[in-house]
């Protein structure tokens, strides 16, 4: 069964970091490309990041620009984001979403998607 | 940044009837468009691609058109299991972005 299970969410303060993990099964994982999707509460979808099949292509939206970083561990079938610099708007359900293609530019749209981890920035 | 924007908002509609959602992008994108339907409480899950390109699994009552600024998700027949809010996106650059959602309720 093809699957992405996140981890790593929680209540954090302001100003500091924190480390979301997504394991993948079921599929060849480094055939693929990966992002990391979030949806604020009671909000729309917000792509924040992707990285594609060897690590050679990432980017962000701007609104972590500078403050999150994408990364991959074929050997391990994992998915990372950390976070820094954490914001209260960061407050968001974060999904990690495998893409269709091996590369994230150009691809195909995201075929599978974790359930997702809960980030909460707050003081 | 290409902004993609979604209408209607929301709309409610009876069983059987045809449903279209449309999606705008500022700029050209050629076909690189996909859509996702998210129900209430549950995961988004990919519809279409390449602008219209059904997803498998996916029930044919869904179709995708357009190219280019304009887009349009259909749905020839509305179920009751069709309740959920709809997005497009963009993804043949950076950033990927979503139009804003579309809720589609029954009447």
């Amino acid at each position: 069964e093809v699957q992405l299970v996140e981890s790593g969410g929680g209540l954090v303060q302001p100003g500091r970091s924190l480390r979301l993990s997504c394991a993948a099964s079921g599929f060849s994982f480094d055939d693929y490309a990966m992002h990391w999707v979030r949806q604020g509460p009671g909000k729309g979808l917000e792509w924040v990041s992707g990285i594609n099949w060897n690590s050679g292509s990432i980017d962000y939206a701007d609104s972590v620009k500078g403050r999150f970083t994408i990364s991959r561990d074929n050997a391990k079938n994992s998915l990372n984001l950390q976070m820094n610099s954490l914001r209260p708007e960061d407050t968001a359900l974060y999904y990690c979403a495998k893409d269709r293609s091996s590369s994230w530019t150009h691809g195909h749209g995201m075929d599978v998607w974790g359930q997702g981890t809960t980030v909460t920035v707050s003081s | 940044d290409i902004q993609m924007t979604q209408s209607p908002s929301s709309l409610s509609a009876s069983v059987g009837d045809r449903v279209t959602i449309t999606c705008r992008a500022s700029q050209g994108i050629s076909n690189y468009l996909a859509w996702y339907q998210q129900k209430p409480g549950k995961v988004p899950n990919l519809l279409i691609y390449t602008a219209s390109t059904l997803q498998s699994g996916v029930p044919s009552r869904f179709s995708g058109s357009g190219s280019g600024t304009d887009f349009a998700l259909t749905i020839s027949s509305l179920q009751p299991e069709d309740v959920a809010t709809y997005y497009c996106q963009k993804y043949n650059s950076a950033p990927l972005t979503f139009g804003g959602g579309t809720k589609v309720e029954i009447k």
